[in-house]
């Protein structure tokens, strides 16, 4: 069964270090995203991503963010300078469609910033 | 701020009994529903999907959804040690030309399945 991949599965940072995190979506998957979950905490959305280009963004998603699709298969979430708080479960998640929107979850990467 | 509201358990139930969850949101809007399971440390994975007033079932799993009232529920029958997990509303408001449904999430129900 396809499913969403993610990597690392766990990464350590030290505080104002970039880190990009990676996802390849499901093959026949067109829409993508990325959540959050702070330990203890709910889960987020950060952003969406369409054709290339991204859909919508939550105020999470400052400029200190950014997402790219740099091939046909793989989709990156970069943090240029990263902070404490920016520890947290990173999931990528993709839909085949808008109807039925269904998103399916990568297993996470655990980012820790020192 | 679009809410979806759950409360947060933890939901005890004896193994082989019937679990029942509930979910509420704001946004009138709200087009699609979802319940995910979590265990901890893990990735939500979907269980059931639900888009218009009614019931519907997949196996021991039951999903209710009255857009009237702004409510969805999950019926987990015969309830198993192993459905101990966080179970995790959510939903998408679709939106004219978008590209894309963000899904809002509650913060979970926590359930423990005693043998």
């Amino acid at each position: 069964e396809p499913e969403v991949t993610q990597t690392p599965s766990h990464q350590v940072t030290q505080m104002g270090q970039e880190v990009i995190l990676r996802c390849v979506p499901i093959s026949n998957h067109l829409y993508f995203y990325w959540y959050r979950q702070i330990l203890g905490q709910k889960v987020e959305f950060l952003v969406s991503f369409y054709n290339n280009e991204i859909s919508e963004k939550s105020e999470i998603f400052d400029d200190q963010f950014s997402v790219e699709r740099p091939d046909g298969s793989n989709f990156t979430l970069k943090i240029r300078s990263t902070k404490l708080e920016d520890s947290a479960m990173y999931f990528c998640a993709s839909s085949e469609a808008l109807l039925p929107d269904t998103q399916y979850f990568g297993p996470g990467t655990r980012l820790t910033v020192l | 701020q679009k809410e979806v509201e759950q409360n947060s358990g933890p939901l005890s139930v004896p193994e082989g009994a019937i679990a029942s969850l509930n979910c509420t949101y704001s946004d009138r809007g709200s087009q699609s529903f979802f319940w995910y399971r979590q265990y901890s440390g893990k990735s939500p994975e979907l269980i059931m999907s639900i888009y218009s007033n009614g019931d519907k079932e997949d196996g021991r799993f039951t999903a209710q959804l009255n857009k009237a009232s702004q409510y969805v529920s999950l019926l987990i029958r015969d309830s198993q040690p192993s459905d101990s997990a966080t179970y995790l509303c959510a939903v998408t408001v679709g939106k004219r030309g978008g590209a894309g449904n963000k899904l809002t999430f509650g913060g979970g129900t926590r359930v423990l399945v005693k043998p």
